[in-house]
């Protein structure tokens, strides 16, 4: 596809569910971001990849959240027991290599319940 | 460390008079700058980028910022809105060492009324 890919749009999940979304980069960009929206708030940086390793996961609120993308396009990201304060829109954004100009998808909003 | 301060949460304006939306920012390094426009249910997208070259800055859709290191401040303008200009935006700090890391501001929602 032309843009950056994100899915599902929307999922809605229990407290204590495991999640993965799913982030489909822009063909023959190497660099990859996550990042999360809270209501009425700017995106936050969660983890970087440059080609198939996180380069950068010091945005990674602890380790119930996780990333990988093994072949160096896909990325999905993980978040075990979910809890309410999790519920935000997870923002993926990729890029033809690191300090070039970032292209975002849509999201995925993800609700807590 | 890295921060923006956008001033202004939501700003209103009618249909082609001028656009102001504030920022100021906070940095260790010297910064470079952006500017992100969010239209609902679609994606950020970049209207501008200052990275210590010409310190006014001309980006997409008529829009231009002016960085000015003595009032730590990049706001963002545009002479004329139209109803299309009317979204969320961001004003985004990184270091120069590393735009894999942007700070984003909280955001400015800005309505045009026709």
């Amino acid at each position: 596809g032309a843009g950056v890919s994100q899915t599902p749009s929307n999922k809605v999940t229990e407290k204590g569910k495991y999640v993965e979304l799913r982030c489909d980069p822009i063909s023959g960009h190497t660099a990859l971001y996550w990042y999360r929206q809270s209501l009425g708030q700017g995106p936050e940086f969660l983890i970087y990849f440059q080609g198939t390793g996180a380069a950068d996961d010091s945005g990674l609120p602890n380790d119930r959240f996780f990333a990988v993308r093994p072949e160096g396009s896909v990325s999905t990201l993980k978040i075990q027991r979910t809890e309410r304060g999790d519920s935000a829109v997870y923002l993926c954004a990729s890029s033809q290599g690191p300090n070039e100009k970032l292209f975002f998808g849509s999201g995925t909003q993800l609700s807590v319940l | 460390a890295q921060s923006v301060t956008q001033l202004d949460s939501h700003v209103s304006v009618s249909e082609g008079t001028p656009v102001l939306l504030r920022c100021n920012y906070s940095s260790s390094y010297s910064p470079s700058l952006f500017w992100y426009v969010q239209h609902p249910n679609k994606g950020l997208q970049l209207l501008l980028k200052y990275t210590s070259a010409a310190t006014l800055v001309k980006g997409i859709n008529g829009f231009e910022a002016e960085f000015k290191k003595s009032e730590t401040s990049f706001h963002l303008t545009k002479p004329s809105a139209h109803m299309s200009d009317a979204a969320e935006y961001f004003c985004v700090v990184s270091d120069l060492a590393g735009a894999n890391n942007l700070f984003f501001g909280t955001g400015t929602r800005l309505t045009v009324i026709p």
